[in-house]
């Protein structure tokens, strides 16, 4: 049950976009399109923002987005605002049927 | 709307034992599994155990196996999460989550669990 491999940070400008990426293995990312995404501003508790690789909860903006290649997937976060800024975490069930967290990446908006 | 409330955090000495629950309210509570999820002071988010909507399986991460025990009274819209033989390393915020597909959409604020002498 090994952590899924984040970048410990991102940053862009307002208007630019990022992309956070989590890279599993063929028993969790790699295995199902169950990877989830979570932001989680300082001293909050997560929210969705992403499920099933690409789905959006309703109220997530559409500027939030996701997609998978074989054992890694990627948040999409485009014309970047200020209050994007926070920790987001991706999530994968696993063939253990366990869930597995990624470390983490502090977006930064410059 | 959908709320969850956690309670039963404090301090624990090493080798004691503490029960959390989660209070829901504003969904079908005996319709969704649970999850509960930790995040140590100052790191990442750490899955700890699911239960199934009507608490037929249980899964958990493998350091808290045999340790904690997930439950749930589907008449109280209340799920719990046993601790026992606590160490240091399980000090964290302990959150609750309900289940949507394979994903969790409602988190509730969490509630500290401190172990230390």
């Amino acid at each position: 049950q090994s952590a899924l491999t984040q970048p410990p940070s991102v940053s862009g400008s307002p208007g630019q976009s990022v992309t956070i990426s989590c890279t599993g293995t063929s028993s969790d990312v790699g295995s199902y399109n169950r990877v989830s995404w979570y932001q989680q501003p300082p001293g909050t508790a997560p929210k969705l923002m992403i499920y099933d690789v690409t789905n959006r909860p309703s109220g997530v903006p559409d500027r939030f987005s996701g997609s998978k290649s074989g054992n890694t997937a990627s948040l999409t976060i485009s014309g970047l605002q200020a209050e994007d800024e926070a920790d987001y975490y991706c999530s994968s069930y696993t063939t253990s049927s366990t869930w597995v967290f990624g470390g983490g990446t502090k977006l930064t908006v410059l | 709307q959908v709320q969850l409330v956690e309670s039963g955090g404090g301090v624990v000495q090493p080798g004691g034992s503490l029960r959390l629950s989660c209070a829901a309210s504003g969904f079908t509570f005996s319709s969704y599994g649970m999850h509960w999820v930790r995040q140590a002071p100052g790191k990442g988010l750490e899955w700890v155990a699911f239960i199934r909507f009507d608490g037929s399986s249980k899964y958990y991460t493998d350091s808290v196996k045999g340790r904690f025990t997930v439950s749930r009274d589907n008449s109280k819209s209340t799920q719990y999460l046993q601790m026992n033989s606590l160490r240091a390393e399980d000090t964290a915020v302990y959150y609750c989550a309900k289940a949507k597909e394979m994903a969790t959409d409602y988190w509730g604020q969490g509630t500290l669990v401190t172990v230390s002498s």
